[in-house]
Order: structure tokens, then sequence, then C-alpha cells
């Protein structure tokens, strides 16, 4: 079992729509989580960081449920902009660190 | 502006070459990584260094060796390139090695081995 798995769509939903991803994880010592965003053939850049109490960042909120092993994250009224592939990142350590095999959205007119 | 940058962006070599591809970070982090991305696997840790004469194993780590002669620097090295090690190679950096420990990514070499 992948110590991080997400479902890799893709996901394609109109503009406006809200969308959501969501990713589990094996380890249950993990304790550091992270959406990152991956355009094509660019690196991965850090979206958001995902706390215990869940956290929002405008249109985006990340939620985390350590009884079911799972974060998700919500992109409300998604733009043209929000196409990408979403990375799932969940770790104990920096060496820790294990990123899922990413979920792709594609968002349409 | 602090960065991190990595040369080639683009490479192609020939099997049993030695390969070098190199890592600069300005931000003063400790703490490096190499990663290779390849379709169906996501990132794979490749080596790592929490800082100047210290480097560690990742999981995917046979075939590369690093150095960590300064702070800004990992180079990564390929001894023998393989044509299994064709891959889209990332850099990345991170402050802290606990708590909220994000990683900052360079902007990748794409190797080919023929």
């Amino acid at each position: 079992r992948k110590e991080v798995e997400q479902d890799p769509g893709p996901f394609n939903v109109p503009e406006g729509a809200t969308v959501a991803f969501n990713c589990t994880y094996s380890n249950s010592a993990s304790q550091s989580f992270f959406w990152y965003r991956q355009d094509c053939r660019k690196e991965p850049k850090l979206l958001m960081s995902v706390y215990s109490s869940g956290n929002e960042d405008g249109r985006f909120t990340a939620q985390l449920n350590r009884a079911s092993q799972y974060i998700s994250l919500l992109i409300r009224d998604s733009k043209l902009s929000d196409s990408a592939t979403y990375l799932c990142v969940g770790g104990y350590t920096a060496s820790k660190l294990t990123f899922g095999t990413g979920t792709r959205l594609q968002v349409t007119l | 502006d602090a960065e991190i940058t990595q040369s080639p962006r683009h490479k192609i070599t020939e099997t049993g070459r030695q390969v070098t591809l190199a890592c600069h970070q300005t931000w003063n982090h400790n703490n490096m990584f190499w990663y290779r991305q390849d379709l169906g696997h996501g990132l794979r840790l490749i080596h790592y260094s929490y800082g100047v004469q210290d480097t560690n194993k990742g999981e995917v780590s046979d075939g590369y060796s690093v150095s960590r002669s300064n702070t800004e620097d990992l180079p990564l090295t390929l001894e023998s390139a393989a044509s299994s090690q064709t891959s889209v190679y990332f850099c990345a950096s991170s402050p802290r090695t606990s708590g909220h420990n994000e990683q900052f990514f360079g902007p990748g070499t794409r190797l080919t081995v023929l």
C-alpha cells in the first residue's frame, strides 16, 4: 500500500464550480501535511499547509482527519488558472515527506 | 530575492557516462533534497542532506551520489548513467526538520540517457 494515495483524476469541472480532493495516508505517525500544486512540466509549488484544526486560504480550504487518516482540499469558485495537478504530501521528518502521485484538475469554460 | 536554481535544465547523455546535476539555493537552508519524478511514481527521494558534510540515502539512491561542501550547493552525480535514470530531477530545500517542514523546489532538470 502506498504511503500516500490520491485519485489521479482527471477531475473536469466548469468554471465557478466547487471541487474537492481527498488523500489518504497510511503512516499514523505522520505529523505534517501539505498540498502542493504542479503545473505541467514545472516544479511543485507549495499551495498550503494542512493544520489539525483545518485552514483556509482564499478559495482553498484544507482539512485533516486523523481518525480516518485522510486530508482534503476544497476549491471554491474554480478558475481556469486552477487547472493543474495537486499533490498531497505527508510526513513526520524533513527526510520523510512522502508525495502522492497527484490529482489532475481541469477547469473548463 | 532568495531562490533555488538547477542546471542544466535539459541534458542528453549516453549510457555509462558520469553526469552531475547542480543545485544551488540562496535561502541559507540547512536541508536539501534530490527527487526524481516519473509517471506513475510521483516524487521519489534520492538523497538528502541536513547540513555541510552530511548526506543520507533516500528510497532510490542506487547509482547516485551527492556531496555537501557548503550550505548553498548539493550536486547530484550519476556515476554511470543508465537508461532507467531518464527522468525529471528536482532539487528542494527546507529551513526546518520538524513541525511544518515544507520544502521549496527548483525548476527541475530533464535528463535523457540514450
